[in-house]
């Protein structure tokens, strides 16, 4: 069975900072993983879906990175800013063909002080 | 967001009473999604649909039903809810390799 697992669970830096969020999952048959973001209150907002054959994909301040074969991760934010306060999760879908079920981790909050 | 109105937004009912949420789309896409996110158990899948018609069980379907007879409603029932069933309810949307988009979530309690 996938298991998702992100640490921290919670991170709390001053603006300004460039940060790094991960996630490791225990199968790496994968199809793709894909970051989100959740505002309190509020559904999820896709970031980044990464395919298992890409290494990386990037939109403006976020960078994210996959090790595949190592089960692994990385959510990169350059120059933090408050507004980049909420909760991220990472979810992995597995390679089936049959719908596109993902596995969440719990999230990592995160807190970017003014 | 994206096309996704989920309905009611929050509803209060006792257990054993029958309850029925709803999720629309306007997208046109093919896959639709019931999770429930619980502290501790962060999301988890409840039911999809790949199609009208088409549905299949989650990682939690015990204590669920669903339904879509048109391609922009997917719905979520409760037969007799119980307190466990408490929870925050989120739709989403795909189509297949692509990015899932969710809606704002309702949420229940089962008193």
């Amino acid at each position: 069975k996938q298991e998702v697992t992100q640490i921290p669970a919670a991170l709390s830096v001053p603006e300004g900072e460039n940060l790094v969020l991960n996630c490791s999952f225990t199968d790496s048959a994968i199809y793709n993983l894909q970051w989100f973001r959740q505002d309190p209150g509020k559904g999820l907002t896709s970031l980044l879906l990464i395919q298992s054959s890409q290494r990386e994909q990037t939109s403006g301040r976020l960078n994210a990175s996959l090790d595949k074969s190592s089960g692994r991760s990385t959510l990169y934010i350059a120059a933090s800013q408050p507004g980049d306060s909420a909760t991220y999760l990472c979810a992995v879908r597995p390679r089936e063909t049959s719908g596109s079920r993902l596995t969440f981790g719990e999230g990592t909050q995160l807190t970017v002080n003014p | 967001d994206a096309g996704i109105t989920q309905s009611p937004r929050h509803k209060v009912t006792e257990t054993g009473t029958p309850v029925t949420l709803r999720c629309h789309q306007t997208e046109n896409h093919r896959y639709m999604y019931w999770y429930r996110q619980d502290p501790g158990h962060g999301l988890r899948l409840i039911h999809y649909s790949y199609g009208v018609k088409d549905t299949d069980k989650g990682e939690v379907s015990d204590g669920y039903s669903v339904s879509r007879s048109k391609t922009e409603d997917f719905l979520l029932t409760l037969e007799s809810a119980t307190s466990s069933q408490t929870s925050v309810y989120f739709c989403a949307i795909s189509d297949l390799g692509q990015p899932q988009h969710f809606g704002d979530g309702t949420r229940l309690s089962i008193l």
